[in-house]
């Protein structure tokens, strides 16, 4: 049992290209997100889904999309990436049982856009 | 924003002592978690708190909620050097699913 997968872990890229992080969960969660996170500014949600083939914006979803083609894969792609998207990137799987919801995190990946 | 903050942003104490940092949030809420996240790794989930709840404890974790000052506390006591790491609250969003991560608190445990 892997959990939330996130690959690659390490990635720079030059401003205005593109790229797809990858995430996979394994435990069959209908919910997955993802969130950035910046220095003095917690994580903050980008895009989320509610099950395969449904997605929604969060806090933050300028600059990026999403899909959700499977349960178990929720890719985030940046179309022209940015320097102001240097960020730590965290997928995230979550499940709702008894009233209350728990989220299953990846190890992140470190974005760098020069 | 939905964004909570915690306070402090940083705290330092020796192994042994207690350490209490503090979350304040802007909106209703079903439920409040607090994650852990050592340097360079994701995060990993400690506690949570439901909103008919007021105190909860788990091991070394002592979590308390006001929902009239929508604020939380979380203690950890006898630290160890190995508690070193930054502390989130979270608190859920509208459909239960989406979570909104406060600011977070750096702990550092002196052995």
């Amino acid at each position: 049992n892997a959990g939330v997968t996130q690959t690659p872990k390490f990635q720079v890229l030059k401003t205005g290209q593109s790229m797809t992080l990858q995430c996979a969960q394994d435990m069959n969660h209908e919910y997955m997100s993802w969130y950035r996170q910046d220095p003095g500014m917690g994580l903050r949600l980008i895009h989320y889904s509610v099950g395969a083939g449904i997605t929604d914006q969060g806090e933050v979803p300028n600059g990026y999309n999403v899909s959700r083609s499977t349960t178990e894969d929720f890719p985030l792609r940046l179309l022209s990436a940015a320097p102001s998207q240097t960020s730590v990137y965290f997928c995230a799987s979550s499940y709702f049982r008894q009233g209350y919801t728990e989220a299953f995190f990846g190890q992140g990946t470190r974005l760098t856009v020069v | 924003s939905q964004q909570g903050e915690e306070d402090p942003q940083a705290l330092s104490i020796q192994e042994g002592e207690n350490a209490t940092m503090n979350c304040s949030y802007k909106t209703s809420i079903n439920n409040l978690q607090w994650y852990r996240q050592n340097s360079g790794r994701g995060l990993v989930h400690l506690i949570l708190i439901r909103s008919n709840e007021r105190e909860k404890h788990s091991g070394r974790l002592r979590v308390t909620l006001d929902t009239s000052k929508k604020s939380s506390s979380l203690l950890i006591t006898a630290s160890r050097a190995a508690d070193t790491a930054s502390y989130f609250c979270a608190t859920d969003g509208e459909t239960g699913n989406q979570f909104y991560f406060g600011t977070g608190t750096s702990l550092t445990v002196i052995p």
